[in-house]
């Protein structure tokens, strides 16, 4: 089945303290994603990857990090995450055409 | 960069009837435009499409309009079902980057039997 999945589901942390949410799609797409949710905000784009080892920024960048050394997966890092950063995070595969595959999300929650 | 703007932030409808999400882009040279369905707890899904070269596309109950001139463009439901009863978001992507993805802010559509 293609799909797209992501871990964890829930996380709840502390200020400061890195974390990695990680992000898997069995379809071979060269194009992959991050975003994020908030309430009237629609998704914002954090930031994606073209292929293995190109990244760029997305609309909303500060505060992440990503890597792209498989081409399966994609994870987001939070450094030193900040309340500001309480969010539902989404990873994102892109096949023909730019059709779009949504992982399930991952509910974030910074104190 | 782009700007997405979606109207209605919620819409109720009765069982039965039609239903109509509107969305407005800024970036003349955006070419692509999906819908996405998003049920609670799970992620957006993709319902339908279009491409600024076509002016309407249809999928069952599902149609999408596309007014190049206006830059804007319309989700267009009928004969809603309860489980058409989701949040439904539009997107655009720039002429400038076709790998950068601009959303509205969201319809929550409620379908009452």
């Amino acid at each position: 089945e293609a799909q797209v999945t992501q871990n964890p589901r829930y996380l709840i942390t502390v200020t400061g303290k890195k974390l990695t949410v990680t992000c898997s799609q069995n379809m071979n797409h060269e194009y992959m994603s991050w975003y994020r949710q908030d309430p009237g905000l629609g998704l914002r784009q954090i930031y994606y990857s073209m292929n293995v080892e190109v990244t760029d920024k997305g609309d909303v960048p500060e505060g992440y990090k990503v890597s792209r050394k498989e081409k399966r997966n994609f994870p987001l890092i939070l450094e030193s995450p900040s309340p500001n950063q309480t969010s539902l995070y989404f990873c994102a595969s892109t096949g023909v055409g730019l059709r779009q595959y949504f992982g399930p999300g991952t509910r974030l929650t910074v104190t | 960069g782009e700007n997405v703007e979606q109207h209605p932030s919620t819409l109720s409808v009765q069982e039965g009837d039609s239903a109509v999400i509107k969305c407005t882009y800024s970036d003349s040279a955006s070419n692509y435009f999906p819908w996405y369905k998003q049920e609670l707890g799970k992620g957006p899904q993709l319902i339908i499409d279009i491409r600024s070269n076509v002016g309407e596309k249809k999928d069952q109950r599902i149609a999408v309009t596309l007014n190049k001139t206006a830059k804007h463009f319309s989700l267009h439901i009928t004969e809603t079902q309860p489980e058409d009863s989701a949040v439904y978001f539009c997107a655009a992507t720039p002429g400038s980057n076709f790998n950068k993805f601009y959303f509205g802010s969201g319809t929550k559509l409620n379908v009452k039997p």
